[in-house]
């Protein structure tokens, strides 16, 4: 009854380095979704996917990369950290179509120096 | 730009009396949810009211919708101290053949013993 899982919890990157954000579910949840969290901003979307194969932006799409290989899967990558991208990252996944509760992780705190 | 706006930004209760938090949104929804987020987790989904919908209850909450306005309310009654968390709303609608869900910046509710 694991859920959703991200790993890891905590990271420390230095700016330009580049790293991934694992997330899975073992719900059978064709939309899964990163979001980051910053203070005063609450939850704003990154990017999501509908299905294996398929992928979209959300609202702050730059700077990070996903692809959806398995259903189970959806990995976000930082291509080349920046300062900017400190903050809590939060993957979720739920089964398509509107009303549809999210089901999230714990959450990664990423920290770029 | 963020979809909710969750109102008051900060609330401080005893234990045993009720809360009460607002939320505003901009656009037309297909459904609003309340996710209540314990620190240092992922949020979790309470409850979900639909546009067609002016109330519902579960268990100690009560969710509004009044869609003429544009706003939502929670109602957490004979709060305890396990309810201090923030709280966000979140909206949902079709956005570009995809549910689209944004959150607001959430209530931060402290429950004091």
């Amino acid at each position: 009854n694991a859920g959703v899982t991200q790993t890891p919890k905590f990271q420390v990157l230095k700016t330009g380095q580049s790293m991934t954000l694992q997330c899975a579910q073992d719900m059978n949840h064709e939309y899964m979704s990163w979001y980051r969290q910053d203070p005063g901003m609450g939850l704003r979307l990154i990017h999501y996917s509908v299905g294996a194969g398929i992928t979209d932006q959300g609202e702050v799409p730059n700077g990070y990369n996903v692809s959806r290989s398995t259903t189970e899967d959806f990995p976000l990558r930082l291509l080349s950290a920046a300062p900017s991208q400190t903050s809590v990252y939060f993957c979720a996944s739920s089964l398509v179509g509107v009303g549809s509760p999210l089901h999230f992780g714990n959450g990664t705190r990423l920290t770029v120096t | 730009s963020q979809q909710g706006e969750e109102d008051p930004q900060a609330l401080s209760i005893q234990e045993g009396e009720n809360a009460t938090m607002n939320c505003s949104y901009k656009t037309s929804i297909n459904n609003l949810q309340w996710y209540r987020q314990n620190s240092g987790r992922g949020l979790v989904h309470l409850i979900l009211i639909r546009s067609n919908e002016r109330e519902k209850h579960s268990g100690r909450l009560r969710v509004t919708l009044d869609t003429s306005k544009k706003s939502s309310s929670l109602l957490i009654t004979a709060s305890r101290a396990a309810d201090t968390a923030s709280y966000f709303c979140a909206t949902d609608a079709y956005s570009g053949g995809y549910q689209k869900v944004t959150f607001g910046i959430g209530t931060k509710l402290q429950v004091i013993p």
